[in-house]
């Protein structure tokens, strides 16, 4: 079964401190995923997706196909970070790629 | 480009009725699916439209309903509103496939 587990409901940092928001996800193929983010009153927005190997805003996420993980990462958390996150698989369903899968999300706050 | 829109933005409908929601995607976007959001279950995939033929579905029963015009605009009905259809009704376009962009939800309130 295609699956993304988050296991944080909640992570609180520090301003200044590492942090990492875990996913792990169960897919049986060549999955493609994703973080989107979700900040206070606002939309659903795409953060970013493993195929685009970026740094968005700092943070960063590799996709570890052996660990079955997608960790999103940054280095120095920001107050403005804090937001509700979620990660996403793109699952193959019918030969398409139109739905995408979520975990529950992790609420992050980083507090001053 | 005008990101994805969603109307009306706020519902309140009673039980038994049924309600209809609109989502206009991102120019270009051929693609649109429906998320229903809750509190217990999460995001949860209802369907995806695709040059208006429905390309793929999720695990929601019939009285879920979409459908995808001729300009990439889609709506999804519901029929026979129940309590538990209370949500936030979140619509996504995408250029064919891969990363969606959201629209900022329909929340429905069934009384």
């Amino acid at each position: 079964a295609q699956r993304v587990t988050q296991p944080e409901k909640l992570l609180s940092v520090f301003k200044g401190a590492p942090v990492e928001l875990k996913c792990n996800y169960s897919y049986s193929g060549s999955p493609e995923l994703f973080w989107y983010v979700q900040y206070s009153r606002q939309r659903l927005q795409l953060l970013l997706r493993h195929i685009s190997r970026e740094s968005i805003k700092g943070f960063t996420a590799d996709l570890n196909k052996g660990e079955t993980s997608f960790h999103l990462k940054k280095p120095f958390a920001q107050e403005e970070d804090s937001a509700m996150y979620y990660c996403a698989l793109s699952g193959n369903y019918g030969g398409s790629q139109g739905n995408l899968i979520f975990g529950k999300g992790t609420k992050l706050s980083v507090k001053p | 480009k005008a990101g994805v829109t969603q109307t009306p933005r706020y519902l309140i409908k009673t039980r038994g009725q049924q309600v209809t929601l609109s989502c206009s995607p991102i120019s270009g976007h051929r693609s649109v699916s429906w998320y229903q959001q809750t509190p217990g279950q999460g995001l949860q995939f209802l369907f995806e439209y695709f040059s208006e033929t429905q390309r793929n579905k999720g695990n929601f029963p019939g009285r879920f309903s979409g459908r995808q015009f001729s300009n990439s605009r889609s709506e999804m009905n519901v029929s026979t509103l129940e309590l538990g259809d209370s949500a936030l009704y979140l619509c996504a376009s995408s250029l064919s496939s891969g990363a969606q962009y959201f629209g900022p939800g329909t929340r429905l309130l069934v009384l």
